[in-house]
């Protein structure tokens, strides 16, 4: 089955510099790579999602990269600020099932 | 408020005593998930509804857990004879898919946090 693996688990940048989130998976069929944002007491909630047919997608201070050869994608944030403080997960999906990663926790400090 | 909802929010029981929890998705969502975190990790996949059938279970979904979408909207998850190791965060989700596949954005709901003393 799948496999996905997380690199930071936690981050503390300063606000303003970028933050940079990593993950690797196992499975080659996965096709679908969301990101969620997770704060304290809440469901996680999509900030970002990418699929196999593209290798970089951007939503204003956030973007994503996708390489498939190497089965990694990435999360970047730019000119953070303290309410991206959160917790984020990076996930890979294939028609059957959708795994997490363990999560990264994003500290902003101002 | 017009997104996906659990009740309740908090669940204390003793060990050995059945819970059932429920999701209410977003109205016209076909898809709805069940997921299981525990503390410092990513939700774990347990199972998934398209519309009322259930499509996929995962091994972690021991005997013990039953989890029904009779008429294809709200869903309930049951959990029997509860142990200490079921303590943790369940999270359902919805979204709008197609035939089959989890490949489409997933909304959460805030979580029903259960303990088990």
């Amino acid at each position: 089955g799948e496999n996905v693996e997380q690199h930071p688990s936690t981050l503390s940048v300063q606000e303003g510099d970028s933050a940079v989130i990593k993950c690797t998976y196992s499975d080659s069929a996965s096709n679908y790579f969301p990101w969620y944002k997770q704060e304290l007491g809440k469901g996680p909630q999509l900030i970002i999602d990418i699929r196999s047919n593209v290798g970089e997608k951007k939503d204003q201070r956030i973007a994503v990269t996708l390489n498939k050869t190497a089965k990694h994608f990435s999360l970047h944030i730019t000119e953070t600020q303290p309410e991206d403080s959160a917790v984020y997960f990076c996930a890979a999906s294939t028609s059957d099932d959708m795994r997490f990663g363990a999560g990264t926790r994003l500290t902003v400090k101002p | 408020d017009t997104g996906v909802s659990q009740d309740p929010r908090h669940k204390i029981t003793k060990r050995g005593q059945n819970v059932t929890f429920r999701c209410d998705p977003i109205s016209e969502h076909n898809r709805l998930y069940w997921y299981r975190q525990t503390l410092g990790q990513g939700p774990e996949f347990l199972t998934y509804f398209q519309n009322e059938a259930q499509l996929e279970k995962s091994r972690l979904l021991s005997d013990r857990f039953s989890a029904e979408r009779p008429k294809g909207s709200f869903s309930t998850l049951e959990i029997q004879r509860t142990e200490q190791g079921d303590s943790a965060m369940y999270l359902c989700a919805s979204s709008l898919g197609g035939l089959a596949g989890v490949d489409s954005e997933q909304f959460f709901g805030p979580g029903t946090r259960l303990t088990v003393l």
